[in-house]
């Protein structure tokens, strides 16, 4: 059964960082793209980036919201991908999901973690 | 960025009811269109994607349409567990954007 996992999230004041994880299992991880999907409360869903699989070049892109701020990674020993966040802002209040994502043809998200919530704050 | 608008924002309907929900490109996307559904205090579900597809273990009731800038999501016969959040996103250029969703409510 593929499954999602993200950890991480909690309170935190601007400007400071936080460090998401995503731990997959029940697929090989190395096959896939994993991408970041964010939802504010009671707000819609915005991406916020994604890092392709190693057959794919294992580039990162971004929304450029977060350009600069946040950085993608993966440690395929461990099936984890990270989301670092730099300089939070409070616009970054959120809960962050993350997706398996093909790589290919129709880069569809077909699995999701149960999303982790972050609150930026003073 | 290519921008997703769905329409309506919104719709009251009742168990039994077909309902189409639609999405419009601001530039072509060909195909690639996917539809994700959401309940509340979960995440997102894929329903939809390459426009048409149906993703495994989605009931047959959803249906997808469109190409290029227009798309439609269909439910033929709306059951209980379809009222919830319904999202559009485009995978045709980064930044993947979504639709702002269509919440459909009980009438």
């Amino acid at each position: 059964e593929v499954q999602l996992v993200e950890s991480g999230g909690g309170l935190v004041q601007p400007g400071r960082s936080l460090r998401l994880s995503c731990t997959a299992s029940g697929f090989t991880f190395g096959d896939y793209a994993v991408s970041w999907v964010r939802q504010a409360p009671g707000k819609g869903l915005e991406w916020v980036g994604f890092s392709r699989s190693k057959a794919f070049g294992g580039t990162t892109e971004y929304v450029a919201s977060v350009k600069g701020r946040f950085t993608i990674s993966r440690d395929g020993s461990k099936s984890i991908a990270y989301l670092q966040m730099n300089s939070l802002k409070t616009e970054d209040t959120a809960v962050y999901y993350c997706t398996r994502a093909h790589d290919y043809g129709d880069y569809r998200a077909d699995f999701w973690g149960q999303g982790t919530l972050v609150i930026v704050s003073s | 960025d290519i921008q997703m608008t769905q329409s309506p924002s919104s719709l009251s309907a009742s168990v039994g009811d077909r309902v189409t929900i639609t999405c419009r490109a601001s530039q072509s996307i060909i195909s690639y269109l996917n539809w994700y559904q959401q309940k509340p205090g979960k995440a997102p579900k894929l329903l939809i994607y390459g426009a048409s597809s149906l993703q495994s273990g989605v009931p047959s009731r959803f249906s997808g349409s469109g190409s290029g800038t227009d798309f439609s999501l269909t439910i033929s016969s709306l059951q209980p567990e379809d009222f919830a959040t319904y999202f559009c996103q485009q995978t045709y250029s980064t930044p993947r954007t979504f639709g702002h969703g269509t919440k459909v409510e009980i009438k």
